[in-house]
């Protein structure tokens, strides 16, 4: 049931852009995005409640492709401070919800 | 806001002892809190589904016998590993969702680092 992301792991320069896919096999009703700094809780970043929906925050955006059973978070211009592991969460019937495999994102001057 | 609390933040304790964690929503009413573990540069694994009121719904492969959970009130949830073993140790962290918000965004307590010698 945990969704699966790519890539598992991906260093960047500053300035440079990324994407983080999230895939699962169940039936989405919404998709998370969080962001989690070593030894810290996960921190929210949006949520995605429609299918097509896509949303921004600062140079953060993600899409969500109902039909396909996926969504893509957008870093573009990438800073120092977007450094840490990211996780989509998808919600299903009931009141399940589940973390996606995550995605470490480095980022070096 | 959404404040969510977590205590203790850290424990260490003894193989065969118990220890409770305790998870609170501070500025609203949590219908529904989540338990989930975590494993160094793992992923956060969804245990239970704790409902005010009610019994707790597991996941697949959790032991309800060994990680208790009681949802005594709206704020608050507690999480009691018995007889704890060296392999759980782990990152517990709780989170909860706030009723007739429109989605179910998890707001998450700060977690607790569980240490078993």
């Amino acid at each position: 049931q945990q969704p699966v992301q790519s890539p598992q792991a991906v260093i960047l320069r500053e300035g440079e852009d990324a994407v983080i896919n999230c895939s699962s096999s169940k039936a989405l009703y919404s998709v998370h995005w969080y962001r989690q700094k070593h030894g810290e809780a996960p921190v929210f970043l949006m949520i995605l409640l429609k299918g097509g929906e896509q949303k921004g925050h600062e140079k953060i955006s993600a899409s969500f492709n109902e039909k396909k059973q996926q969504s893509s978070l957008y870093l573009t211009a990438s800073q120092l401070s977007y450094s840490g592991t990211y996780f989509c969460g998808t919600g299903g019937v009931g009141n399940q919800f589940y973390f996606g495999t995550g995605t470490s994102l480095t980022v070096i001057p | 806001g959404a404040v969510v609390s977590q205590h203790p933040s850290r424990v260490i304790c003894k193989s065969g002892t118990s220890v409770k964690i305790e998870c609170r929503s501070l500025d609203f009413q949590a219908t529904t809190m989540f338990w989930y573990r975590q494993f160094p540069k793992k992923s956060l694994m969804l245990m239970a589904t704790s409902n005010e009121g009610s019994k707790a719904t597991y996941e697949q492969g959790v032991e309800k016998d060994k990680f208790l959970i009681n949802h005594a009130s709206l704020t608050l949830s507690t999480l009691t590993v018995t007889s704890a073993h060296p392999e759980d140790s782990s990152f517990y962290i709780c989170s909860a969702t706030k009723p007739d918000s429109g989605s179910d965004t998890q707001y998450f307590g700060p977690g607790t680092r569980l240490t078993v010698l």
